[in-house]
């Protein structure tokens, strides 16, 4: 079984600043991560996903993120916020033999302040 | 490609009563989930279809939650019997059928019990 951890409930951040979203994930097998973003009344939209290769994941909107296997991370980043980013922000696990659904973390609460 | 659809967006119910809810998912997509989401939480897998065959349903939150997808198009999940604890988001999704495709997310359906 695979789970996620979501290290930040909340993160504010002024305009223009880089920030950092950190996710930690545990499975015993080997599995994909994707981050997604939710609007506020919103279902879910996809910015990036790992599914293998260059560590380094580019999105949408700015958004990239690296995954460490050694340190079981997938941490999303973004160089310089806008308040349009201010959003809640999922990070999700599936297993590569395509058993489980996605497993998502409880999520991070992204407050950009102008 | 209009995306997933779900309707109702919202749904009010008195404690007792039962609910449905539809979703349609994008056309060329064979699978498609069902999650839950409650306040301050991540998505929560409930059960998922492969056109009409439902592969997994042992995470439905009780025998009182049941989904079809009859013809492998469109899916319905009924509530029978509502509690308060129900009133959460219910959020549908689809995909291609391999593990790596990105799921597509309604706008979801936002069910209170009162």
């Amino acid at each position: 079984a695979q789970s996620v951890t979501q290290l930040d409930s909340q993160v504010p951040v002024f305009e223009e600043a880089p920030v950092e979203l950190r996710c930690n994930y545990s499975s015993s097998v080997s599995v994909y991560l994707f981050w997604y973003v939710q609007y506020p009344n919103q279902g879910l939209q996809l910015l990036l996903k790992y599914l293998s290769g260059s560590t380094l994941v580019k999105g949408i909107n700015g958004f990239e993120a690296e995954f460490n296997k050694s340190q079981t991370s997938f941490h999303l980043r973004k160089p310089s916020v806008h308040i349009s980013d201010t959003a809640e922000y999922f990070c999700a696990v599936s297993d590569r033999a395509g058993n489980t659904p996605l497993v998502f973390g409880k999520g991070t609460r992204l407050s950009v302040i102008a | 490609d209009t995306g997933v659809s779900q309707d109702p967006r919202h749904k009010i119910t008195k404690r007792g009563q039962n609910v449905t809810f539809r979703c349609d998912p994008i056309s060329e997509h064979n699978r498609l989930y069902w999650y839950r989401q409650t306040l301050g939480q991540g998505p929560e897998f409930l059960t998922y279809f492969q056109n009409e065959a439902q592969l997994e349903k042992s995470r439905l939150l009780s025998d009182r939650f049941s989904a079809e997808r009859p013809k492998g198009s469109f899916s319905t999940l009924e509530i029978q019997r509502t509690e308060q604890g129900d009133s959460a988001m219910y959020l549908c999704a689809s995909s291609i059928s391999l593990s790596a495709d990105t799921q597509y997310f309604g706008p979801g359906t936002r069910l209170t019990v009162l």
